[in-house]
């Protein structure tokens, strides 16, 4: 059964310290994993999709990594903005065509 | 990527009776994706609606509970019926939003219907 489970639950860091996020993922034949940041009250927005291992994505001060058994969402320096919940998703060929298992997702609080 | 709108934004409902949800997306789309996101919990597909044809629905749901339409390629609604507070979620839809290099669609999410049942 495909299976993602992310780390910290919660992580809070101060403005200007880096840190990563992770995503454990288990799932035949991966066909992408996808990154999310939602802010509360709302959907999840966008960040990155991932195809295959040692692919890598940055977007200002994310950058997504991803090897055959885990992702990681490094931030580098974050600012109070970059708080907000970080979810990860795949997409397994055993899943169906379109179904995306998520985490339960980081909860990020970056202070000032 | 598509704009989605979502109606109503949240809700707050009666045991007892049902609430339809439209998704409405500014561009035409072949895949709607129906998803619940419980208080703490991660997102849980509930549906995948095709126009044109009945829609698809995940292990633990049904069409009765949980009817969907989707008359044409940018609308679609959800129906949460007969409701009890285990329904109180936030409902989210998305839609395919193309591929980038890969052999499968990023998904991206309106913003949401939050439902309390009392």
């Amino acid at each position: 059964e495909d299976q993602v489970t992310q780390s910290p639950e919660a992580l809070r860091l101060q403005e200007g310290e880096s840190s990563s996020l992770n995503c454990s993922y288990t799932v035949s034949g991966l066909r992408g994993l996808f990154w999310y940041r939602q802010d509360p009250g709302k959907g999840p927005e966008f960040l990155f999709t991932l195809y295959s291992a040692g692919e890598e994505k940055e977007k200002e001060r994310l950058k997504a990594t991803l090897t055959k058994k885990e992702s990681f969402l490094h931030i580098t320096a974050p600012k109070p903005e970059d708080s907000a919940t970080y979810l990860c998703a795949v997409q397994g060929s055993s899943s169906g065509t379109y179904k995306y298992i998520f985490g339960t997702g980081t909860r990020l609080k970056v202070l000032a | 990527s598509a704009v989605i709108s979502q109606k109503p934004s949240r809700d707050i409902c009666q045991r007892g009776t049902s609430l339809t949800i439209q998704c409405q997306v500014d561009s035409q789309v072949t895949m709607m994706f129906w998803y619940r996101q419980q208080p703490g919990q991660s997102l849980t597909l509930i549906a995948t609606a095709n126009q044109g044809s009945e829609a698809t629905y995940e292990s633990g749901f049904v069409i009765d509970k949980f009817p969907i339409s989707r008359p044409n390629l940018t609308f679609s609604t959800l129906t949460v019926s007969n409701m009890s507070p285990e329904d109180s979620s936030i409902y989210l839809c998305s839609v395919e939003g193309g591929r980038a290099g890969g052999n499968t669609d990023t998904q991206y999410f309106g913003p949401g219907t939050r439902l309390t049942v009392l």
